[in-house]
């Protein structure tokens, strides 16, 4: 039972760098999405997706982007690193609310980003 | 500027306590509450939830309370044991829509 996967678990980028936090899911849920997770801050939603071909705008969607070209992956991607990105990201999945009207939500182990 | 507003930050029991976490939300829209709970170096996981229908929920020894006037909601964990010592989430979501918006988080610490 994977559930959601992220990668890497841990990664140190530069200021400019660039990067693709990867995420998949093996449970067919329409929703994806990011949060970043800041102390102080919880989780923010970063951006999200409720289908394939579908992405749309969280909280904080500045400096981020995302494609959802598949049903389980959700890739999220930093063109150009800055230290005010260093965080522990959170991919996390559900079905959409018209089929499960709860909306739980799964998430992944995280991925710790720092930027220097 | 948060949806979800937590409150404490953090929280010291000792065992055997009732630590209460609190949160407070604005939009109207809201009608899922759920409540996560985080181990260090693990992600969020689901612990119980509450719509707005109903006042109280109770799972083992968790409960939610909820007063739709006043727009708040809390989690009550009975009888709490040093394995309850985690991070806390409230959050919410709005009918039809899965975007969950988040509280700042409660660190709770039981103590042996």
């Amino acid at each position: 039972n994977a559930g959601v996967t992220q990668t890497p678990k841990f990664q140190v980028l530069k200021t400019g760098q660039s990067m693709t936090l990867q995420c998949a899911q093996d449970m067919n849920h329409e929703y994806m999405s990011w949060y970043r997770q800041d102390p102080g801050m919880g989780l923010r939603l970063i951006h999200y997706s409720v289908g394939a071909g579908i992405t749309d705008q969280g909280e904080v969607p500045n400096g981020y982007n995302v494609s959802r070209s598949t049903t389980e992956d959700f890739p999220l991607r930093l063109l150009s690193a800055a230290p005010s990105q260093t965080s522990v990201y959170f991919c996390a999945s559900s079905y959409s609310r018209w089929r499960q009207n709860t909306g739980e939500l799964f998430f992944g182990e995280g991925s710790r980003l720092t930027v220097l | 500027q948060q949806q979800v507003k937590q409150s404490p930050q953090s929280l010291i029991v000792q065992k055997g306590g009732i630590p209460i976490i609190n949160c407070a939300y604005e939009n109207t829209a809201f009608d899922y509450f759920p409540w996560y709970q985080q181990f260090p170096g693990k992600g969020p996981a689901l612990l119980i939830a509450i719509r707005p229908d109903v006042s109280e929920k109770k799972e083992g020894r968790f409960t939610i309370s909820f007063n739709k006037s006043a727009k708040q909601f809390s989690l009550h964990i009975m009888d709490s044991q040093p394995g309850d010592s985690a991070t806390y989430f409230c959050a919410a979501s709005p009918a039809n829509n899965n975007d969950m918006r988040f509280g700042a988080g409660t660190r709770l610490t039981v103590k042996p």
